[in-house]
């Protein structure tokens, strides 16, 4: 089992730009997450889903839509990039209230 | 006053040494807490999840005080390989498994 993958690994965007964030889980897993997570400020909950076509927004949700049209993928876009999106961003799933697996990151640098 | 409270560290400590981390948290409806460990540009992991009777895994303890609000993580003989940085989390008490996440602890452990 791959668990949770993300792509890209790594992005360089200019603001303004636009981009997709893709993550996918093979533990058919219900939950699935999107984070960022900046230095002093700890993982933030950008939107999250409990289930496939449905999603919902989270702490920090604003310049973000999100996607989940299958079970498996949880889709993260940018539509306009800002120098303020420069963080990494962390996708996971869960199964209900259980652990959450973490896919690998992605670093994403707008400019 | 944020959901979930840490010091930040750094930690110094040499091989062998017991360390123990503290964590508050704000919100009373927390039902589940849990230690993630995570490594320099890497994903969270799960360590162990916290039970209100506590709970040890081999070198690590954990402890739950409800009426306080916090919880703490003992590290007994501490390895080089403990390096990390330790996040505490706490679920946001609602029924979709929010999960509130400390900005994490850093412990170096020197040889």
């Amino acid at each position: 089992n791959a668990g949770v993958t993300q792509t890209p690994k790594f992005r360089v965007l200019k603001t303004g730009q636009s981009m997709t964030l893709l993550c996918a889980q093979d533990m058919n897993h219900e939950y699935m997450y999107w984070y960022r997570q900046d230095p002093g400020m700890g993982l933030r909950l950008i939107h999250y889903s409990v289930g496939e076509g449905t999603t919902a927004k989270g702490e920090v949700p604003d310049g973000y839509n999100v996607s989940r049209l299958k079970k498996q993928n949880f889709l993260l876009g940018l539509e306009s990039a800002a120098p303020s999106q420069t963080s990494v961003y962390f996708c996971a799933s869960s199964y209900h209230l259980y652990e959450q697996y973490f896919g690998p990151g992605t670093r994403l640098t707008v400019t | 006053r944020k959901e979930v409270e840490q010091d930040p560290g750094p930690f110094n400590v040499p091989e062998g040494a017991t360390v123990a981390f503290n964590c508050t948290y704000s919100n009373s409806a927390s039902q589940s807490f849990f230690w993630y460990r995570q490594d320099c540009r890497k994903e969270p992991k799960l360590l162990m999840s916290v039970y209100s009777s506590g709970n040890e895994d081999g070198r690590f303890t954990a402890q739950l005080n409800r009426a306080s609000q916090y919880i703490s993580l003992l590290i007994r003989d501490s390895k080089l390989s403990d390096s990390a940085t330790y996040l505490c989390v706490v679920n946001s008490g609602g029924a979709t498994n929010k999960l509130i996440f400390g900005t994490g602890t850093l412990l170096a452990v020197q040889p």
